[in-house]
Formats: C-alpha cells, structure tokens, sequence
C-alpha cells in the first residue's frame, strides 16, 4: 500500500535554533497525519497531528504545517533543545500501512 | 494505568528455536498491531488486529504467527527463528482502526544467532 516517506535520514542542529523535518505522502485521500518522536531505547511516542482541512497546527514549541498541493508536510520544532535528539517519524491514518524509515535528529551543543 | 506491556524486553535465541513475545494492554483498544524496526527501515508493519478473533496480515508477515483471544493480548510467535528476524519489535494500539493515534509499547530487541 502506499505510505508515508521521510526527506532526509538524518538532521545535525545547533542547540538553539530551529529544526525543520520534512515528510512526502502519496495517498491523497488521507486526511490525517500525525508526527511521532522515538527517542533512544523506547518506543515512539504522538507529537503533534494535523487534519487534511487544515494547512497548520501548533503545539508547545512544534508546528506542523500540510501542504495538500504537493503532498507534504513538515515539522518545525522552535529552540532546539538537547532533549529534542530523537528520531521522527510521520504517519497517515491508515491502520493498514508502515512507517518511513525516520529523520534522526541530533542536536549540537 | 500500565498503558501496554511488551515482555520480554531482551532476548537471544538460537536459529531454529521458536519464542513468542508477549504484548498486555490495559486500555480497552480493539487495535492491536506489531511492528518491526531495523536500521533504515523504519517500522514495518508485521501483524494487526482490529478486534478479537481478528487478525491480519501487515507489510512483513512471513515467519510471524499471531492470534487475538482476548481484546487484552496480542502476542506474536516465531515458529522457527532466523538470524533475519533479528530486530527490536514494538506493540502498538489504538482505540479502533478508525482511531488515529497508536499508543507503543517500550520494544522488544531479539537477537537470533
């Protein structure tokens, strides 16, 4: 079936600034997506989500932002903090589908 | 609220041997699912359940067995291991398949000699 992708494996980021994901989608009839953060040794855990009808949604210092024209969605993380190294994972609702292979975030001090 | 359960948390197994994990879920979903996470692969999806008494099959099914008796456990079984099922393995559920959220267990890492 079709799922969800990530742009880049891995992202090196200064502590401080900000961290953009980026994440391609094939299936345009999905209507919700949602972004994961797994974090060394432990299962992944909901970030943030996002419906088809809407082009942006903010959590605490997460934004994820769909753009439905070119498939694709991002997440942008604000202030980079060392607890932020993670690996990422975008996902559709779709019970039936895998998830991409993740962007592995590291940040620098 | 245990949340779910995954045992055991490590194990190695000589190929040829067979094992199941165990997966415990104290929330009520009816969406029970098991991945597989192996370096550049990303969760593949091996076995899910939408209820019990119901199982399918995922994205990598081959050499895994699952059966659902209860809405609590889901485990999956491995008949006959391989040095390829070597892999951290994670439970995840959700209330329903319409649900959008899974919840994930804290992963199983096998190891298959």
């Amino acid at each position: 079936g079709e799922s969800v992708g990530l742009h880049l494996p891995t992202l090196s980021v200064q502590e401080g600034d900000n961290s953009i994901i980026n994440c391609a989608y094939s299936n345009s009839a999905s209507d919700y997506f949602i972004w994961y953060k797994q974090e060394s040794g432990k299962g992944p855990q909901f970030i943030i989500d996002i419906r088809s009808n809407m082009d942006k949604r903010q959590g605490q210092r997460v934004t994820v932002l769909l753009n439905k024209t070119v498939k694709h969605l991002s997440l942008q993380i604000a202030a980079t903090q060392p607890g932020d190294s993670a690996v990422y994972f975008c996902a559709e609702n779709d019970y039936k589908l895998s998830f991409g292979a993740g962007t592995t975030v590291t940040v620098r001090a | 609220n245990a949340g779910v359960t995954q045992t055991p948390k490590f194990q190695v197994l000589k190929t040829g041997q067979s094992m199941t994990l165990q997966c415990a879920q104290d929330m009520n979903h009816e969406y029970m699912s098991w991945y597989r996470q192996d370096p550049g692969m990303g969760l593949r999806l091996i076995h899910y359940s939408v209820g019990a008494g119901i199982t399918d099959q995922g994205e990598v099914p081959n050499g895994y067995n699952v059966s659902r008796s209860t809405t609590e456990d889901f485990p999956l079984r491995l008949l006959s291991a391989a040095p390829s099922q070597t892999s951290v393995y994670f439970c995840a559920t959700k209330p329903g398949p319409g649900a959008n959220v899974l919840t994930f267990g804290a992963g199983s890492r096998l190891t298959v000699l």
